[in-house]
């Protein structure tokens, strides 16, 4: 029983390349939210996707970041041309269909940008 | 605007102490409650969570909650850790009915032998 896959698990860019993160949901799950993790922080809630829809992104960046779910394949989180302050942990969690389901993580994308 | 605090940022115990993590939400409405741990390299697994009913809520590995409705708390504890339990601990809440989850800022447990 996979659980959640994201990958990869560490990500090297420099600055101004772009990044993008993956994440397989477990098997039957059609919710997925993306979560950013700095430094010494909690995890802070970033977009929440349905199959083909954005839900909520309010804690989205305005510029240069994107997330897509797709009818076939995985979500996909974009940064573009990036910077250092974007070097983070990135997590995404998917569920069933809510209210009231848990969240399973997956084990993170590490982006380091030098 | 909805907030979840975890006021402990290290804590350091002996095995087989007792432990307590405090979490302090904030939040007017009904709200689902939970208790992640993330040990060194892994992703966050769900400890325990509150949905409803009965206020003190039994999770995995010996951890428990309270959810204490008048106080806006919901503290982890457990009456005797093992050296196993080494990790960063996360308090989550959200609104009934939405998904999207507020975190604490963690508390990052050491257990010495």
């Amino acid at each position: 029983n996979a659980g959640v896959m994201q990958n990869p698990r560490h990500l090297v860019r420099r600055r101004g390349q772009e990044a993008r993160l993956r994440c397989s949901p477990m098997k039957g799950h059609s919710h997925v939210y993306w979560y950013r993790q700095l430094p010494e922080e909690g995890l802070k809630f970033m977009v929440y996707l349905q199959k083909e829809n954005i839900i909520d992104e309010s804690g989205m960046p305005k510029e240069r970041f994107s997330a897509e779910f797709p009818k076939e394949g995985p979500s996909i989180l974009r940064i573009q041309q990036v910077v250092r302050g974007d070097s983070a942990a990135y997590f995404c969690a998917t569920s069933l269909r809510p209210p009231n389901t848990e969240a399973f993580f997956g084990q993170g994308t590490r982006l380091t940008v030098v | 605007a909805q907030s979840v605090s975890q006021h402990n940022h290290h804590v350091i115990l002996s095995e087989a102490a007792s432990l307590e993590l405090g979490c302090n939400y904030s939040y007017g409405g009904t709200v689902n409650l939970f208790w992640y741990v993330q040990y060194p390299g892994q992703h966050l697994q769900l400890l325990l969570k509150y949905f409803s009913g009965d206020p003190l809520v039994k999770g995995i590995k010996g951890f428990e909650a309270e959810f204490i409705k008048s106080k806006f708390s919901f503290n982890l504890r457990k009456p005797s850790v093992q050296w196993s339990d080494t990790a960063e601990y996360f308090c989550a809440g959200g609104p009934r009915g939405n998904e999207k989850l507020t975190f604490g800022t963690g508390t990052r447990l050491t257990i010495i032998p």
